[in-house]
């Protein structure tokens, strides 16, 4: 069955510091991977998606995520953290041709001054 | 502005009190999806609706209803709700297939 794994609950980095959130997926066939930010009080936002190509994706506020088939893995990173940066993380992969996604649990990122 | 809208954003009741919460997107999206967010579960599918009277189970429909007679419109019925739907919404839309979704801004529902 499809699935999603985010192995990190809670993050804790320091304003400045590099970043890397971890996800991992489950899918039979090549997947549909998204990274959603969600801040508090808000819905979600689509941060990046992958479906096909360059493995290195490029998305909105300077997050990038890259694709490895091999460790079916879809890690996403910042090089250095914002304060605006603390939110939660869900990674996404998309199921069938129904549209429907599939989410991990989340990852909370709390940023220090 | 494109968007999807979600009302009521809050919301109390009892249990067994019929609610619907309504979703209405003006992106002109055949797609639309509920889905509801509970601490360490992440986002769980309720219904989707790939078009205009088409609808489908997601992975968690009990004690829900949907219906789509409209395509900006994407309701979602509680007709006896309990306190294990207590829980954060969220409606979603995009076109067919594996698009990105657009989510509306959630729906937080409390029955007592």
């Amino acid at each position: 069955a499809q699935s999603v794994t985010q192995p990190d609950i809670h993050i804790t980095v320091s304003e400045g510091a590099s970043l890397e959130l971890r996800c991992n997926y489950s899918y039979g066939a090549t997947p549909y991977l998204f990274w959603y930010v969600q801040s508090p009080g808000q819905g979600l936002q689509l941060l990046l998606k992958y479906f096909s190509g360059d493995t290195l994706v490029q998305g909105i506020k300077g997050f990038e995520a890259e694709f490895k088939r091999s460790q079916s893995s879809f890690n996403l990173r910042k090089p250095s953290v914002h304060w605006s940066d603390a939110a939660e993380y869900f990674c996404a992969v998309g199921s069938g041709n129904t549209g429907k996604l599939i989410f991990g649990q989340g990852t909370t990122l709390q940023v220090k001054p | 502005e494109a968007q999807v809208t979600q009302n009521p954003r809050y919301l109390i009741t009892v249990t067994g009190k019929k609610l619907t919460v309504t979703c209405s997107q003006n992106m002109n999206h055949e797609y639309m999806s509920w889905y509801r967010q509970d601490p360490g579960l992440g986002l769980r599918q309720i219904y989707y609706s790939m078009n205009v009277e088409v609808t489908d189970k997601g992975d968690v429909p009990e004690g829900y209803k949907v219906s789509r007679k409209e395509k900006r419109n994407f309701p979602l019925i509680l007709e006896s709700p309990s306190p294990n739907q207590t829980s954060l919404y969220f409606c979603a839309s995009s076109l067919p297939g594996l698009h990105e979704q657009f989510f509306g801004p959630g729906t937080r529902l409390t029955v007592l």
